[in-house]
């Protein structure tokens, strides 16, 4: 059964605290993406990834970091330099090519106490 | 840069017909998609366009028109399941990016 998973669906840290957000994809997709959503907001993208070992910064990667060691991964990690990072994180993959859809992990939102 | 344009809510009675407009600009465009997204959980995809015209899906339909940057998203026969944000997306820009509108909450009554 193909699909996205994120874990943990919930997650609390303490300020100060680094923490990392999982996303596995066995979709066999090229592109996988990290999108923020906050409260009457759309997503906004964080960091990106077409290929492994190689990833972009989306418009909020300040705080934020990711690696891309294998096709089914993209862990993203919530430094203690982001300054705001209670929100819900959506993990995203797509296949290669123009004109096809993203599909979403279930999410994982992330309290900081 | 890039702005996608949606209304912030919307309600509808069961049964009816709604129409959500998406009015874009983006640098470069590679389709427009449509998400359904329930409440804390993960958008779903409804629908694309990439052509302009009407694309049809069941009770969704979607339009654009790509002269006019703007498409909207009809929903018939409305149900109280159907309550959810409904999100607009163009993939473009150098990275073939998806940029995503705010959303769109729509609120079916009975």
């Amino acid at each position: 059964d193909g699909g996205i998973t994120q874990s943990p669906k919930y997650l609390f840290r303490k300020e100060g605290q680094n923490v990392t957000l999982s996303c596995e994809q066995n979709l066999n997709h090229d592109a996988m993406y990290w999108y923020r959503q906050d409260p009457g907001q759309g997503l906004r993208l964080i960091y990106y990834s077409q290929i492994v070992n190689d990833f972009q910064k989306g418009d909020i990667a300040e705080g934020y970091s990711v690696s891309r060691e294998k096709k089914e991964s993209f862990p993203l990690t919530v430094t203690s330099a982001q300054k705001n990072p209670t929100a819900f994180y959506l993990c995203a993959s797509t296949l290669d090519g123009t004109y096809n859809e993203q599909f979403f992990g279930p999410g994982t939102r992330l309290t900081v106490l | 840069g890039q702005n996608i344009d949606q209304p912030t809510e919307m309600t509808a009675t069961e049964g009816a017909i709604v129409q959500i407009n998406c009015t874009y600009q983006t640098s470069g465009f590679n389709g427009l998609f449509w998400y359904q997204q329930h409440a804390g959980e993960a958008p779903t995809f409804l629908s694309y366009n990439v052509l302009d015209g009407l694309e049809e899906k069941g009770r969704f339909s979607s339009f654009l028109s790509r002269s006019k940057g703007y498409s909207y998203l009809l929903l018939k026969e409305l149900q109280m399941k159907d309550s959810a944000s409904y999100l607009c997306a163009v993939r473009g820009g150098t990275g073939n990016q998806f940029y995503f509108g705010t959303g769109t909450s729509l609120t079916v009554i009975p």
